[in-house]
C-alpha cells in the first residue's frame, strides 16, 4: 500500500492567499519530512525539510507543520505567487535507511 | 553545485528488447536511487544503493535490475521491457545514512512499444 499519501491531485488557490498541501503517512518509524517543488519536465528540488523532533519548522513563507500523533504533515505556503505554481511532493524516511518514500503530489495553481 | 547526469535523456524501446538507463553523479555521494513518475502516482522508488557494489529493491522493483559499478555510477536494466515500463525515470543522489537532501537529474523519457 502507499506508504506516504497525499490525498488532494489538485489545489487552487487566489494569488496572495496561503496554500495548504497535506500529507498523511502510515509508518510511525518515519522521523525525516520533506516537501520537494517540481516544474513541469523539470527534476525535482527540495523545498524544506524537518526531523521528528520538532513540530514546525519555518523558512521564509514556507512552514511545514509535522503532528506525529495523527501522522501527518503540512506545507503552508503564505503569500502565494503564480510562480508556486507547481507540482508539490512530500516524502519521508526512516533514520538509518537510505530509502525515500514519496507522495503522489498535488498540483498547485495560483492564479492572478 | 550538485551534479547528476542522466543518459540517455529519451528513449524508444521495443516490447520484449534490453534497455539500460545509466546515471553519473559527481557529488561524491554515497546513496544512489532510480524513481519512476507517473501520473496519480508521484514518484516510486525501484532501485537505491549505499555505495558501489550495494544494490537495494526499492517499492516497485519487479521488471527491474540495478547496477552499482562504482560510487559515481548507477544503472537502471530492463531486461525484457514492457509497454507498462513506458515512464519518466529519475536517478537521484543523497548522502548520510538516512535519507536526506537527494538531488535529482533531468530525468529519461522511455517509451516501450
Amino acid at each position: 500500500g502507499q506508504q506516504v499519501k497525499q490525498s488532494s491531485p489538485s489545489l487552487t488557490v487566489q494569488e496572495g492567499g496561503i496554500s495548504i498541501l497535506n500529507c498523511d503517512y502510515e509508518n510511525d518509524m518515519f522521523d525525516y519530512f520533506a516537501w520537494y517543488k517540481k516544474y513541469p519536465d523539470n527534476s525535482p528540488t527540495l523545498l524544506i525539510s524537518v526531523r521528528s523532533n520538532v513540530d514546525k519548522r519555518e523558512d521564509g513563507r514556507l512552514t511545514v507543520f509535522l503532528n506525529k500523533s495523527g501522522k501527518h504533515f503540512s506545507l503552508h505556503i503564505t503569500a502565494s505567487q503564480p510562480e508556486d505554481t507547481a507540482v508539490y511532493l512530500c516524502a519521508a524516511g526512516q533514520g538509518g535507511s537510505a530509502k525515500l518514500i514519496f507522495g503522489e503530489g498535488t498540483k498547485l495553481t495560483v492564479s492572478s | 553545485e550538485a551534479a547528476v547526469t542522466q543518459s540517455p535523456r529519451n528513449k524508444v524501446a521495443v516490447t520484449g528488447g534490453k534497455v539500460t538507463l545509466s546515471c553519473n553523479q559527481t557529488n561524491n555521494h554515497n546513496n544512489m536511487y532510480w524513481y519512476r513518475q507517473d501520473t496519480g502516482h508521484g514518484l516510486r522508488l525501484i532501485h537505491y544503493s549505499y555505495g558501489a557494489g550495494s544494490t537495494e529493491k526499492g517499492d516497485i522493483p519487479d521488471g527491474y535490475k540495478a547496477s552499482r559499478p562504482s560510487q559515481e555510477n548507477f544503472s537502471l536494466i530492463l531486461e525484457l521491457a514492457t509497454p507498462s515500463q513506458t515512464s519518466v525515470y529519475f536517478c537521484a543522489s543523497g548522502q548520510g545514512a538516512s535519507a536526506e537532501t537527494l538531488y535529482f537529474g533531468s530525468g529519461t523519457r522511455l517509451t516501450v512499444l
